[in-house]
């Protein structure tokens, strides 16, 4: 799988559009991204994936640039509950081939 | 639908106990992941099963561990004996099937071992 780098830690104003960055410079073609969230104290949450298109679902939407060599996920408009640590993961899907590698995160806080 | 559920919660046990943790994935789902998570080492998979079958368990830290999927409804990971250095909070998550991405959490259990 390939390697993703993120920032330690973000901050956002409520309300406002948080834009949460991942670089995987090494993605390979049959390599997605996906976009897991982890609020303190609870198990990891999906939020959305991709492979090439950007995409939008009810959570959040994710942008990924024409070389996929990096992605964004944007929370439109932030809340109080959506302070969480974001994991970014780039992994080929396939059955029997099921591993998640979660590295450290983005520990996003949204401030009052 | 309620979700992947797990027992107990909390458990606290002294050093060279057995300790048993429960799971119930959501109905229908083919696939089962139990995860484990530390401060020092983040979340990392144990093991996972397909339709049942362990899969992979390149994870499973060492013999202490052993894993079971006897039926499509309920999973244990055992620890015999257990260790402090087990002290975790292990996840266990489900996953519809092939051709599904997402995997569901459940609450997790937060072990002390003593």
């Amino acid at each position: 799988d390939a390697k993703t780098t993120q920032p330690t830690s973000m901050d956002c104003a409520e309300g406002r559009a948080a834009n949460l960055p991942c670089n995987h410079s090494t993605i390979s073609g049959n390599e997605y991204v996906y976009w897991y969230r982890q609020i303190h104290s609870q198990g990891p949450q999906y939020i959305i994936h991709g492979l090439k298109n950007n995409e939008t679902n009810e959570m959040a939407s994710l942008i990924i640039t024409e070389d996929r060599k990096s992605s964004t996920l944007i929370l439109p408009h932030a809340t109080l509950r959506d302070t969480a640590v974001y994991y970014c993961i780039v992994r080929v899907v396939s059955f029997g081939n099921e591993k998640l590698t979660f590295g450290t995160g983005t520990r996003l806080t949204i401030i009052p | 639908d309620a979700g992947v559920i797990q027992s107990p919660r909390h458990e606290v046990t002294e050093m060279g106990q057995e300790v048993t943790l429960r799971c119930k994935p959501i109905s229908g789902h083919n696939s089962l992941f139990w995860y484990r998570q530390t401060m020092m080492r983040g979340l990392e998979l144990l093991i996972y099963f397909n339709n049942n079958v362990p899969i992979d368990d390149s994870g499973m830290p060492e013999d202490r561990f052993s894993a079971k999927m006897p039926n499509a409804s309920f999973s244990t990971l055992k620890i015999q004996p257990s260790e402090p250095r087990d002290s975790a909070v292990y996840f266990c998550a489900s996953r519809e099937g092939e051709g599904t991405y997402e995997q569901y959490f459940g609450p997790g259990t937060r072990l002390t071992v003593t």
